[in-house]
């Protein structure tokens, strides 16, 4: 799921199957990293975040891998539900004057029942 | 979880009018607030950043002349788009963050005829 030009990428996953999606980040000294679902028409909401000083964090379904090395972050949903079905967005807590969140391209997911 | 709120969640204005959007945090201070516009099928794309009290920091690109923000209080910032064009249609979210976590509002769709 990397993000290229405008267009959202998308992955269609079988209902109890893992999904897996991806996202890289520009910022190497971007210092936190959080994975947002957003339902159409619907402000993001949280799903899980990790610290850079971490490579995996674990929820509920949910893991988040961090590879500082490649700036790349992944997202990976345990037995994907109809309810998943979403766009997910991954974000990166960039340092600077002022702290920001920024946004990467997003990926939809359709789970097919 | 915390709350934030906006306010209206949709409105259709004529072209060369203006509209405000109000943000509230309900139930905790945020001393940050932040404003990102999103586009069909696009990623939320940060607009500026509001502490209260003090002028808003706008990024590259964004008319701080036409996307007047105020932040008056810990809990309200509110983001008038002034002389409003059909191409100002979009998804304005706005964020309130609270120590170290932030959270998003539900989002106003508006559209410019």
């Amino acid at each position: 799921g990397e993000s290229v030009g405008l267009h959202l990428p998308t992955l269609s996953v079988q209902e109890g199957d893992n999904s897996i999606i991806n996202c890289a980040y520009s910022n190497s000294a971007s210092d936190y990293f959080i994975w947002y679902k957003q339902e159409s028409g619907k402000g993001p909401q949280f799903i899980i975040d990790i610290r850079s000083n971490m490579d995996k964090r674990q929820g509920q379904r949910v893991t988040v891998l961090l590879n500082k090395t490649v700036k790349h972050l992944s997202l990976q949903i345990a037995a994907t539900q109809p309810g998943d079905s979403a766009v997910y967005f991954c974000a990166e807590n960039i340092q600077g004057g002022s702290e920001k969140l920024v946004f990467g391209k997003g990926t939809k997911l359709t789970v097919n029942p | 979880g915390a709350v934030v709120s906006q306010h209206p969640s949709w409105v259709i204005c004529k072209s060369g009018t203006s509209v405000k959007i109000e943000c509230r945090s309900l139930d905790f201070q945020a001393t940050t607030m932040f404003w990102y516009r999103q586009f069909p099928k696009q990623s939320l794309m940060l607009m500026a950043t509001s502490n209260e009290g003090s002028k808003a920091t706008y990024e590259q690109g964004v008319e701080k002349d036409k996307f007047l923000i105020n932040h008056a209080s810990l809990t309200l910032s509110t983001l008038t788009v002034t002389s409003a064009h059909p191409e100002d249609s979009s998804f304005y979210i706005c964020s309130a963050r609270s120590s170290r976590e932030q959270y998003f509002g539900p989002g106003t769709r508006l559209t410019v005829t």
